[in-house]
């Protein structure tokens, strides 16, 4: 069974541009969601879709968003980048999303915003 | 705000002993807690998730209890060996779903 990838592996972008990346999760699972790391800090929680609805959200400005497609795959799109915004970018996927299913992350995406 | 807290922040031990962390969680409104494993350059693999309170689970070396009333967890590794060497995240799901927050983790290195 495949495991959750992400796309693109690295990216380099310059502040104010927007970015866009992509999460498909393993095979069956419908919920995904996103975690920013940053260094010195613990994984922060984004947002969580299940079924193509946004089920929660973490304490993100507004140009952090989502969305969820019917396969299950989810895109994550960050506008107006910041220096800030630099960071490692997990998602995770679980099959049913309900609490105390396991979260099985992607190797991330690597984001440089200069 | 919801404080996942994890300690030591890193540890190195010799290979064979054995070692503890902790993790420190608001026990209110407490739905599950988590422990990955994270070995550099590689993604997060789930360890364990604890629902009740007087959990304990186990795979191989590595063990975990629960104590939701007093909000905290203990994960375990017996006789620890040099790919135990990773970063352990517990992380507490204190709503519905999958919002899930996450310590800082703490980073063991195992000496050969």
């Amino acid at each position: 069974k495949a495991g959750v990838t992400q796309t693109p592996r690295y990216l380099i972008k310059t502040r104010g541009q927007q970015v866009t990346l992509s999460c498909s999760p393993i095979s069956g699972h419908r919920s995904v969601s996103w975690y920013q790391q940053t260094p010195g800090q613990g994984l922060q929680f984004l947002f969580e879709y299940f079924s193509e609805t946004q089920r929660n959200k973490g304490n993100f400005p507004g140009r952090f968003s989502g969305r969820q497609f019917s396969n299950s795959r989810s895109e994550m799109n960050v506008s107006t980048l910041e220096l800030g915004d630099s960071a490692l970018y997990l998602c995770a996927s679980s099959f049913s999303g309900t609490v105390g299913s396991p979260l099985h992350f992607g190797n991330g995406t690597r984001l440089t915003v200069t | 705000i919801l404080n996942v807290e994890q300690s030591p922040q890193s540890l190195h031990v010799q290979e064979g002993d054995s070692t503890n962390f902790t993790c420190s969680f608001p026990s209110s409104n407490f739905y599950a807690l988590h422990w990955y494993r994270w070995e550099t350059a590689k993604s997060p693999e789930a360890l364990f998730v604890m629902t009740l309170n007087g959990d304990e689970k186990k795979k191989g070396r590595i063990s975990a209890t629960l104590n939701t009333k007093e909000g905290y967890s203990y994960l375990y590794i017996k006789g620890s060996q040099p790919e135990d060497s990773a970063t352990y995240l517990c992380a507490m799901n204190s709503g519905g779903y999958q919002k899930v927050t996450f310590g800082t983790g703490t980073k063991l290195q195992v000496i050969p």
